[in-house]
Order: C-alpha cells, then sequence, then structure tokens
C-alpha cells in the first residue's frame, strides 16, 4: 500500500514569497499532522487536521496555515516567508485522532530553502 | 524549560552491545511515542506507549507514567541501528506535541 506522499521534495523560495506544499496520507487514513524541522529547533508540531477540521494548532505564527480536503489530502501554506522558515517539512498521516492515539506514518518531507 | 528532555544526547556503541535511551516529561500525557530519524531525513514511527511495555524485534520501549520517565532499549545492536532516535509525548490538556532532541546514535562494527 502506498506510504504518505509529499510533494514537492525541495523548494527554493525568496524571501516574501508564499508556498504551499501538500501531502497525501495512506488511503483510509482521516489524519494529517505537520511538523517543522530545524537545526537549531529540533522538530515542533505545527498543526494537525482530521475530516477537514483542525483539531490543534502549535506555537507558530498567523503566516503558516493549513487545509485537508474531504479526501483527507492537505495542504500547508507559509505566505511571506522569512529566512528562518527554511526547515524540513514532515507531515504524518494516521487512522484516527481526537485524544487517543494511533501510529503515525511520516513522509519524506519537503526540504525548503529561503533565500 | 523544554517539556521534553532526552539522555545522552549522542552515544556510540560497539555491535552487540546493549544501548539504553531515556526520556522525560513534565507535562500530563495522553501517549508517548519513540521515532526514528535515519541520515535524509525520513522517520519511522517505533511505539507508541501510554502504559507499560512493548517490544518488536531487539527494540523495547518501556514508561512510568507516576515517574514521569520512558525508556528505549536496544539489544544487540547493529550498524543499521545507527540513527537519531527521537522522544515524543501527546499532551492530554491541548492534544499539542512535544518533542525531544534527539539521541545521536552510533553503532560501530
Amino acid at each position: 500500500k502506498a506510504g504518505v506522499t509529499q510533494t514537492p521534495r525541495y523548494l527554493i523560495k525568496t524571501r516574501g514569497q508564499q508556498v504551499t506544499l501538500s501531502c497525501s496520507p495512506i488511503s483510509g487514513h482521516r489524519s494529517v499532522s505537520w511538523y517543522q524541522q530545524t537545526p537549531g529547533q529540533g522538530l515542533q508540531f505545527l498543526f494537525e487536521y482530521f475530516s477537514e477540521t483542525q483539531r490543534n494548532k502549535g506555537n507558530f505564527p498567523g503566516r503558516f496555515s493549513g487545509r485537508q480536503f474531504s479526501n483527507s489530502r492537505s495542504e500547508m501554506n507559509v505566505s511571506t516567508l522569512e529566512l528562518g522558515d527554511s526547515a524540513l517539512y514532515l507531515c504524518a498521516s494516521s487512522v484516527g485522532t481526537g485524544g487517543s492515539d494511533y501510529g503515525y506514518t511520516f513522509g519524506s518531507g519537503t526540504r525548503l530553502t529561503v533565500v | 524549560k523544554n517539556e521534553v528532555e532526552q539522555s545522552p544526547q549522542n552515544l556510540t556503541a560497539q555491535e552487540g552491545e546493549f544501548i539504553t535511551i531515556n526520556c522525560s516529561y513534565s507535562v500530563g500525557i495522553s501517549a508517548l511515542h519513540w521515532l526514528q530519524q535515519h541520515p535524509g531525513g525520513g522517520i519511522v514511527s517505533l511505539f507508541m506507549l501510554s502504559s507499560g511495555k512493548k517490544k518488536h524485534g531487539r527494540l523495547i520501549a518501556t514508561i512510568n507514567i507516576q515517574e514521569k520517565h520512558s525508556s528505549l532499549h536496544i539489544t544487540a545492536s547493529h550498524p543499521r541501528d545507527s540513527a537519531v532516535y527521537i522522544c515524543a509525548v501527546r499532551s492530554n490538556t491541548g492534544n499539542q506535541f512535544y518533542f525531544g532532541t534527539g539521541t545521536s546514535l552510533t553503532v560501530i562494527p
């Protein structure tokens, strides 16, 4: 069965631009969560979606947003890019959410470089 | 203060050694996860624990909810176990995820 697919794998953007990243979960998984990983801060939680609704959000500015579609695919958007947004962005999917945890399957990530 | 603390930060072992990585957390949790990240970035979810102990092959994970502590053990370590191991917790208030900074393990043949 196909894994979690993130596109694109690599991306270079200029400061001030915006970017949209995509995540296709494993078939049957209804929860998608997003994470940012940087050498300085490590892994940080961005947000989680379940059945097209944002269930919880990490401590990131409003420039970071996301959405989930009816087929469970998710996108995250970063507007007005800053150099500090350069990171590996990972998404993970799972069967369910809402306080009861299931295993997570991670995608390979999108490496974003802001110049 | 970090909600999740891991030790050690770096670990080098000889092939065959028994390895322990520790994780302490300060928040109430609904679950604790152990993750493995290989060079190149791919993350694999190894265990999800809310109590007790789980075993998968040569890997064993334990959690003590009262002491807010978890350990990941690797028996008969192998060079392919070389990776970064990350402890993550899901808080039971607000459903936030908090991550440790990771333990970089190198197993030498």
